[in-house]
């Protein structure tokens, strides 16, 4: 079965600062892996997916995933933090193709600070 | 404007007293699902449906119903809550099942339930 993990509950980092959040997944099957963000009292929004074209994929906001399939991660970054930014983070996965669940990680909380 | 619509946003309620959280959305969307998100869990999948008339049971299911009669209402239905349902809840549409897998996934703004 597959499964997420995403590495640090909390990170925190300085506004203009490198954003880095750890994604590691399990999948017997080649994946379909997605970041999502949820801001304060609000939904989640799709940030960026790999769905086994391009290895690095760019989404929206200035973020970026890179996929390794060697190291099975697919590590979350933004090169400039933003006051903005600060919002919780989710990895997922497909886990079925028959009925479309996401299998999420834990969450990531990103803080910036001025 | 494209959206999927919750109700009630936050509820406070007592243990056995059935509830009904409401999800519309109005994108004629066939797939819709439930899901529940609790610190340090992350979201996990309660129902989903296919279409209409066709749902199917997710990761934890229990302690909940669900129904889809028509296409564009998906209710998540809890008949006995109990203190361990209190949760943030989330539904979410999408036009088909393919569309999920290619992160077309559309949310909710959540539900706030707690159980006392």
């Amino acid at each position: 079965a597959q499964s997420v993990t995403q590495l640090g509950s909390h990170v925190s980092v300085s506004e203009g600062a490198l954003v880095l959040l750890r994604c590691n997944y399990s999948s017997s099957v080649p994946p379909y892996l997605f970041w999502y963000v949820q801001y304060p009292n609000q939904g989640l929004q799709l940030l960026l997916k790999y769905t086994s074209a391009a290895t690095l994929v760019k989404g929206i906001n200035g973020f970026e995933a890179e996929f390794k399939k060697s190291e099975t991660s697919f590590h979350l970054t933004k090169p400039s933090a933003h006051m903005s930014d600060a919002a919780e983070y989710f990895c997922a996965v497909i886990e079925s193709s028959n009925t479309g669940k996401l299998i999420f990680g834990q969450g990531t909380t990103l803080q910036v600070k001025p | 404007e494209a959206q999927v619509t919750q109700n009630p946003r936050y509820l406070i309620t007592v243990t056995g007293k059935k509830l009904t959280v409401t999800c519309s959305q109005n994108m004629n969307h066939e797939y819709m699902s439930w899901y529940r998100q609790d610190p340090g869990l992350g979201l996990r999948q309660i129902y989903y449906s296919m279409n209409v008339e066709v749902t199917d049971k997710g990761d934890v299911p229990e302690g909940y119903k669900v129904s889809r009669k028509e296409k564009r209402n998906f209710p998540l239905i809890l008949e006995s809550p109990s203190p361990n349902q209190t949760s943030l809840y989330f539904c979410a549409s999408s036009l088909s099942l393919w569309q999920v897998h290619t992160g077309e996934l559309f949310f909710g703004e959540g539900s706030r339930l707690t159980v006392l």
